[in-house]
């Protein structure tokens, strides 16, 4: 059974904290995503990996960074977490060249910051 | 405009009534159609992709796609509470790159 999996199901920071995202896939996936997700605007993308060490800025990237260390693990960044990035953070994976591109997502991570 | 547009709703449906969910998009280069289902507190699964135009069927699910309009829909007979659900559209383009919608929060009540 795939698995997609996010460290931290829920997250209260305070402003200017830096915050670590965890996600962590075991289907050998080459490509993996971070979105967030909020009311009325869907699933807006952060940062993909199509490799490791490996990044590319998706629709949303300012105020986050990302780390692709190892294959299986793609890390989000909040270096000084606002409150405009309270959120939900969705991990997703992708085997490359895959024809549909169907992505596997993980559970999420809320997060509030106050 | 965005790329996909989706009617966040929310729905609010009886148990047995056919539920109708829809989408449009604006850029022609795809080369899927996808319908995720996402419950409460957890992430989006696959429900249904589709490539060409017409209906594609799933037990209680179809899958509609009318390129001509550039309109999608996911039609779901004799809905239960089990459905209860956001239903997100998606369409994956020839670059790579997936759009969603926003989604459609569905209640099925019994």
């Amino acid at each position: 059974d795939v698995k997609v999996t996010q460290s931290s199901r829920y997250l209260v920071k305070r402003t200017g904290e830096k915050v670590f995202l965890e996600c962590v896939q075991d289907m050998d996936h080459e490509n993996m995503f971070w979105y967030r997700q909020d009311p009325g605007l869907g699933l807006r993308l952060i940062y993909f990996s199509y490799d490791v060490k490996m990044k590319e800025k998706g629709d949303i990237p300012e105020g986050y960074s990302v780390s692709r260390e190892k294959k299986e693990r793609f890390s989000l960044i909040l270096e000084s977490a606002s409150t405009n990035q309270t959120s939900m953070y969705l991990c997703a994976s992708r085997l490359a060249g895959g024809n549909t591109g169907e992505l596997f997502f993980g559970e999420g991570s809320r997060l509030t910051v106050l | 405009q965005k790329e996909v547009e989706q009617d966040p709703g929310p729905l609010s449906v009886p148990e047995g009534a056919i539920v109708s969910l829809n989408c449009t998009y604006s850029n022609s280069a795809f080369q899927y159609f996808m319908w995720y289902r996402q419950y409460s507190r957890k992430g989006p699964e696959l429900l249904m992709y589709t490539y060409s135009s017409g209906n594609k069927e799933d037990g209680r699910f179809t899958a509609q796609v009318d390129k001509s309009s550039k309109y999608i829909s996911l039609f779901i007979r004799d809905s239960q509470p089990s459905d209860s659900a956001t239903y997100l559209c998606a369409i994956y383009f020839n670059n790579n790159d997936m759009r969603f919608g926003a989604g459609t929060r569905l209640t099925v009540k019994p």
